[in-house]
Order: C-alpha cells, then sequence, then structure tokens
C-alpha cells in the first residue's frame, strides 16, 4: 500500500532559528509532494506544491525564502522553516500522489512548537 | 481564490444515528472532491472522493455529488463513537493539479 512518514513527528526550535522536516513516500512514485500547515484552530493551508522536473509552486503568503523545498527523487522531500516564528508554529502535513488526478496520501506531520 | 465552505462546524449525533454533513466550492473549475478524517493529534485519512454526478457507498459512509451546484455530501449512517473526529473536505480544480483547497471542517461528536 501507499504509505508516507514525515520525520521528526514533533519538534521544538527557539524562535528565530530554523527547522528542516521530511517527507518519504514508501510503495509509491511521488511525481507530487504538497507541503500544507495547520495552524491552531485553522484549516490546512497549501504552502506550496513541488512536482518532479517542475518548478515548486508557492501559494500567496508563503515563499521559497521562507519555506524553502526540496524534492530530489520520487520518495523524497524535504521542507525547512527558516527563521521560525511563533506564528509558524502548527502540524506540518506532507501530501503525496503519483499523478496529478491521483489521490494525495498523507503522512502523518510534522509538529513544530516555537518558543 | 477558491473557497471551501463546509456546514455546520460542528455536528452531535447519538450512537446508532445519522450525521450528515455539507460543503460547497466557491470554484466552477472544481472537477474532484475528497473527504478526509481527522483525529485528534493525528494526520488526516482519506475516507472517500468522489468525480461524478451522483452517490457513492462504502460501508456505512455515503457520498453525494451535485456538479452543477458544486455541492457534495458525506453521510455515515449507523454512526459509532470512534467517528469521532474532525471531518475536512477538499476540493481540486481540473487545472491545478494536485493543489487542494480544504473547508474548514466540521466536528462530529457521537455520544453513547
Amino acid at each position: 500500500g501507499a504509505l508516507v512518514y514525515q520525520y521528526p513527528r514533533r519538534t521544538i526550535c527557539k524562535s528565530g532559528t530554523s527547522m528542516r522536516m521530511e517527507c518519504q513516500a514508501v510503495g509509491f512514485q511521488a511525481t507530487s509532494v504538497a507541503w500544507y500547515r495547520q495552524s491552531p484552530q485553522k484549516t490546512f493551508e497549501l504552502i506550496a506544491l513541488s512536482t518532479v522536473n517542475s518548478a515548486i509552486k508557492y501559494e500567496q503568503n508563503f515563499t521559497q525564502e521562507k519555506f524553502p523545498i526540496s524534492h530530489p527523487n520520487l520518495s523524497f522531500s524535504s521542507m525547512t522553516v527558516l527563521n521560525a516564528y511563533l506564528e509558524d508554529r502548527g502540524l506540518y502535513l506532507c501530501g503525496a500522489a503519483t499523478g496529478p488526478q491521483d489521490t494525495q496520501y498523507f503522512g502523518p506531520g510534522t509538529r513544530l512548537l516555537v518558543l | 481564490q477558491q473557497k471551501v465552505q463546509q456546514s455546520p462546524e460542528s455536528l452531535i449525533v447519538p450512537e446508532g444515528g445519522m450525521a450528515s454533513l455539507n460543503c460547497t466550492s466557491s470554484d466552477r473549475n472544481v472537477d474532484y472532491f475528497w473527504w478526509y478524517r481527522q483525529h485528534s493529534g493525528k494526520s488526516p485519512k482519506m475516507l472517500m472522493s468522489i468525480f461524478s454526478n451522483g452517490e457513492k457507498e462504502e460501508g456505512r459512509f455515503t457520498v453525494h455529488l451535485n456538479k452543477a451546484s458544486l455541492h457534495t455530501s458525506l453521510h455515515i449512517r449507523d454512526s459509532q463513537p470512534s467517528d469521532s473526529a474532525l471531518y475536512l473536505c477538499a476540493a481540486r480544480a481540473t487545472s491545478s493539479g494536485q493543489k487542494l483547497v480544504f473547508g474548514q471542517g466540521t466536528i462530529l461528536k457521537v455520544y453513547l
């Protein structure tokens, strides 16, 4: 079956520091990987969508300078939260799919707490 | 910008009862809807997806879609306490590839 792993599951960082999180797809080829954030009391916001061999598309209010993403192959993606502040806390989800018309499978998420 | 509206915000049903959740998109280019369930502290798990008019049933779950009104609904019959969770509706427009837009969710509580 299709599985998506995320690491770490929970992390705490000091305000102003950076945190890198990883996403691993197992059992299928993750042609596209979407990174979302669920802030407290909010729904999931798409940060960016990465498709292999295409440019990474960032949503409004999210930038590459703040959330650089790497998607080097069909099973792995990473995203860094640079210069994290209180408003960056939340659950960061990775959603991976084989193709543009396929179901997105989510990992367990990385919960980020900023002190 | 596309919006996905879910209603009600929260729903309480007795064990064995029927829970009905609604979702509407404002984007006429939307062609696919997903329903996800998220238990507290967990990541969302896909329940069902639908892209054709009509209904689709899997066990206790039934999904309806009206493409003309861009409205989908999820019905859970014989609700169980373990169904208590946040239910998220996600919509995707044809041209947007894997970009999903999520609604705010409906919190379902099933009591004994």
